[in-house]
């Protein structure tokens, strides 16, 4: 099993851009999650899926959009990049009420 | 807002030694688990410990939770080099959405 799989690893945008961050898991798990981690920040959460169809707001949301419209896809999309979106994103997947698997990481660079 | 919050922020211990973190969280929880990021890398699970336990153990791990005192403690015991890494506390609200509210984490470093 692969678990949670981030694409890109590494990204470097400009100022106003869009991208998606893509994250895969092939667990069949229920939930998932994006978040952002900024040095002194821990994790915060931007976005969170209990299922396929049903999203909604985490801690820091402003500026990001998901989707969820299979179980095993979750991407998350920039909307117009801002520098302050610097950070390294992580996607987590979980069966209910159960530990989070994450994925490696996407470090993102908007200049 | 974060939920948990790590106790102390960066701990550095002797090889061999034990290190206790600690985590404080604000609302009733369904459960709380402890986490390991090496630098630069991807989390990895330890430990659940669900509202309703006060104890779990794992190899060198020993997790308690008082839900009197909204509290978590993790102690690594006998540590090595290889336990440098930062370590967080997350809890799922009870009554809540499932959702995985993380702390600030603590650093710790094994000198060898």
């Amino acid at each position: 099993n692969a678990g949670v799989t981030q694409t890109p690893k590494f990204q470097v945008l400009k100022t106003g851009q869009s991208m998606t961050l893509q994250c895969a898991q092939d667990m069949n798990h229920e939930y998932m999650s994006w978040y952002r981690q900024d040095p002194g920040m821990g994790l915060r959460l931007i976005h969170y899926s209990v299922g396929a169809g049903i999203t909604d707001q985490g801690e820091v949301p402003n500026g990001y959009n998901v989707s969820r419209s299979t179980t095993e896809d979750f991407p998350l999309r920039l909307l117009s990049a801002a520098p302050s979106q610097t950070s390294v994103y992580f996607c987590a997947s979980s069966s209910m009420t159960g530990s989070y698997t994450f994925g490696s990481g996407t470090r993102l660079t908007v200049v | 807002s974060q939920q948990g919050e790590e106790d102390p922020q960066a701990l550095s211990i002797q090889e061999g030694e034990n290190a206790t973190m600690n985590c404080s969280y604000k609302t009733s929880i369904n459960n709380l688990q402890w986490y390991r990021q090496n630098s630069g890398r991807g989390l990895v699970h330890l430990i659940l410990i669900r509202s309703n336990e006060r104890e779990k153990h794992s190899g060198r791990l020993r997790v308690t939770l008082d839900t009197s005192k909204k509290s978590s403690s993790l102690l690594i015991t006998a540590s090595r080099a290889a336990d440098t890494a930062s370590y967080f506390c997350a809890t799922v609200t009870q009554g809540g959405s499932e959702k995985l509210v993380f702390g600030k984490g603590t650093k710790l470093t094994v000198n060898p």
